[in-house]
């Protein structure tokens, strides 16, 4: 069972251009939302992250929109450069009493041509 | 920032041999430990999570007597592939819980000839 829906599953930019990319979830005891950058061959590293209680988080370039009513959250890419062209994962923790698993999605390729 | 290390990032080793796999975190204490799989082009798959002083939790599915997780202390947790086979060979990468994020290492290619 997919608990967190990634889609594209690859997008192609033109520089200068926006980038969006959507998760929809259905477990409601997910409590924290965090995105991942991937380059190939490399470990994920974090990019931004957004908590339920909040619409939208902005740090730099990167927003996330957050609707906990539609259980679904959009990473914006805006300004896109070539150096951002990496897999991007959306994931969803649970909550309780000790630190939760993430889940992820199923990753989205981004090519942003210059 | 939080650094995690993996350490071999890349193995070649034969099938029904036995390979472990490090995950150091460098500059902070992670009672918790998360170990994923993830196959070329593919999602990261949860394989266990790892907790100081305890045994690990396995997701349904995966082998525990096949993927042994250690985790002896605040900064390192191992996986040992067992009688490894050549469906073994994927990139594993440990993630670590610091503060109210996880941190992930660079990954550790496994290829089983």
């Amino acid at each position: 069972q997919q608990q967190v829906k990634q889609s594209p599953q690859s997008l192609i930019v033109q520089k200068g251009g926006i980038s969006i990319i959507n998760c929809a979830y259905e477990n409601t005891a997910f409590d924290y939302f965090p995105w991942y950058q991937q380059f190939p061959g490399k470990g994920p590293a974090l990019l931004i992250a957004i908590r339920p209680d909040v619409s939208e988080k902005k740090e730099g370039r990167f927003t996330i929109s957050f609707n906990k009513s539609a259980k679904q959250f959009s990473l914006h890419i805006m300004d896109s450069q070539p150096g951002d062209s990496a897999t991007y994962f959306c994931a969803a923790r649970e909550g309780g009493t000790s630190y939760g698993k993430l889940t992820f999605g199923q990753g989205t390729i981004l090519t942003v041509h210059p | 920032g939080a650094v995690v290390s993996q350490h071999p990032s890349r193995v070649i080793c034969k099938s029904g041999t036995s390979v472990k796999i490090e995950c150091r975190s460098l500059d902070f204490q992670a009672t918790t430990m998360f170990w994923y799989r993830q196959f070329p082009k593919q999602s990261l798959m949860l394989m266990a999570t790892s907790n100081e002083g305890s045994k690990a939790t396995y997701e349904q599915g995966v082998e525990k007597d096949k993927f042994l997780i250690n985790h002896a202390s605040l900064t390192l947790s191992t996986l040992t592939v067992t009688s490894a086979h050549p469906e073994d060979s994927s990139f594993y990468i440990c993630g670590a819980v610091g503060g109210n994020t996880i941190y992930f290492g660079e990954g550790s290619w496994l290829t089983v000839v």
